[in-house]
């Protein structure tokens, strides 16, 4: 089976642009989180979906949103880009019966 | 909210020698504990995990410890080797409520393994 999957695998964009990062579970997984890793620091807890529907959000402003679509895949928006968004965006998947949640390689996204 | 601790955030062992990774956190209800490893430029890879209702889970060279009372869980790593070398962290979760899954994470530890 594949694992989860994200693309972009490297994005670079300007201040005040615009994202959008994809994200596809493993199949049979009906959960999506999404997780912010600025370097040298643990993943932070963005968004949660399962079947569709928000599930948990972290700490992180307006500017990011989600969306989960019928075949389960994600996708993370981010606008008004800060240089501060410069990080690593990590997917994780997960049955909705276990608790254990498998990562994808992540997008690293730099904002100049 | 979770808030986890975790100590030390850099260390050094020999090879052979035996490593351990120590996490405090703070909600009582938090139920679920799994250990990610993350090689440079990788994915944070599971390699063990434990749940409340159990106090130790091993795993060949690789143990964990959970201890409720005091709210802190370890990790250690016995005869370790050169390819054990990368950033440990730990998490915290309560576990499948409603389907939920946020893990809340420490700040890692960087485990280097030399020769």
């Amino acid at each position: 089976d594949a694992g989860v999957t994200q693309s972009p695998t490297h994005l670079i964009k300007t201040r005040g642009q615009h994202v959008t990062l994809r994200c596809s579970p493993i199949s049979g997984h009906k959960s999506v989180s999404w997780y912010q890793q600025v370097l040298g620091q643990g993943p932070q807890f963005i968004f949660q979906y399962y079947e569709k529907e928000e599930r948990g959000r972290g700490n992180f402003p307006d500017r990011f949103s989600a969306r989960q679509f019928p075949n389960y895949s994600s996708e993370l928006n981010v606008n008004a880009l800060l240089l501060g968004d410069s990080a690593l965006y990590l997917c994780a998947s997960k049955q909705g019966s276990t608790d254990t949640q498998y990562f994808g390689p992540g997008t690293r996204l730099t904002v100049l | 909210g979770e808030n986890v601790e975790q100590h030390p955030s850099t260390l050094s062992v020999q090879e052979g020698d035996s490593a351990v990774i120590k996490c405090t956190y703070s909600d009582s209800a938090s139920n679920y504990f799994p250990w990610y490893k993350q090689e440079l430029g990788k994915r944070p890879q599971l390699i063990i995990d434990i749940r409340s209702n159990v106090g130790e889970k091993k795993d060949q060279r690789i143990a964990v410890t959970l201890n409720k009372t005091a709210k802190h869980f370890s990790l250690h790593i016995t005869e370790t080797q050169p390819e054990d070398s990368a950033v440990y962290f730990c998490a915290a979760h309560r576990g499948n409520t409603g389907t939920a899954s946020k893990l809340t994470f420490g700040t890692g530890t960087r485990l280097q393994v030399t020769l």
